[in-house]
């Protein structure tokens, strides 16, 4: 059974970009959190999805943003990027009433 | 909001001695999970510990999570430099909730050989 997958595994994006990251969960997960990983705040959570609608959210600003679509694939979007945005973003997937999560590699985002 | 505190933070030992991490919490949560994260790589799940009281074992890794289900700890027995990683620990919110899992900080844990 493929894992959950991630991408681009890299990126270096310009302040005041946009950037979009792309998830693909375990088959039959039809639940997707995305994380954030800083080493100073570590993982905080950004939003999670279930059946293409935002079921919980985090707190962070809007320029946040993300989706899912009837394959249960989800992409995030980040508007505006700052230099704080760096991080280690990290895609989540579980089954329907399951707290466990079964994370991607992550995509590395670097803001120069 | 929930919090998870880890201590500690850094842990550098002996291949064959023993730790304990600790995860340590004011709230309540409905389960506690505990995942090891290698660089580069996504948490790795290692166990999931849901009954207050609750002991999972796991090779020579031994889980407890805390009566009230506010805490919960990592043993490792014996460590190898393979154990060497991030450890996080993580609470699904009680009763339902819309902030996702809350992650501790984590512990870097390095097993010298």
């Amino acid at each position: 059974k493929a894992g959950v997958t991630q991408t681009p595994r890299y990126l270096i994006k310009t302040r005041g970009q946009q950037v979009t990251l792309s998830c693909s969960p375990i088959s039959g997960h039809r639940s997707v959190s995305w994380y954030q990983q800083t080493p100073g705040q570590g993982l905080q959570f950004l939003f999670e999805y279930f059946s293409e609608t935002q079921r919980n959210k985090g707190n962070f600003p809007g320029r946040f943003s993300g989706r899912q679509f009837s394959n249960s694939r989800s992409e995030m979007n980040v508007s505006t990027l700052e230099l704080g945005d760096s991080a280690l973003y990290l895609c989540a997937s579980s089954r329907d009433g399951d707290t466990e999560a079964f994370f991607g590699q992550g995509t590395r985002l670097t803001v120069v | 909001t929930q919090l998870l505190e880890q201590s500690p933070q850094f842990l550098s030992i002996q291949e064959g001695e023993n730790l304990t991490v600790y995860c340590n919490s004011s709230s309540v949560f409905s389960s506690l999970q505990w995942y090891r994260q290698e660089p580069g790589e996504g948490p790795v799940l290692l166990v999931t510990v849901v009954t207050g009281g609750e002991v999972k074992k796991l090779k020579r890794l031994t889980f407890q999570f805390g009566d009230a289900r506010k805490d919960s700890s990592l043993h490792i027995t014996a460590a190898q430099p393979g154990d060497t990683g991030l450890y996080l620990c993580a609470g699904a919110p009680s009763g339902g909730g819309a902030d996702g899992l809350t992650f501790g900080k984590g512990t870097h844990l390095i097993i010298q050989p």
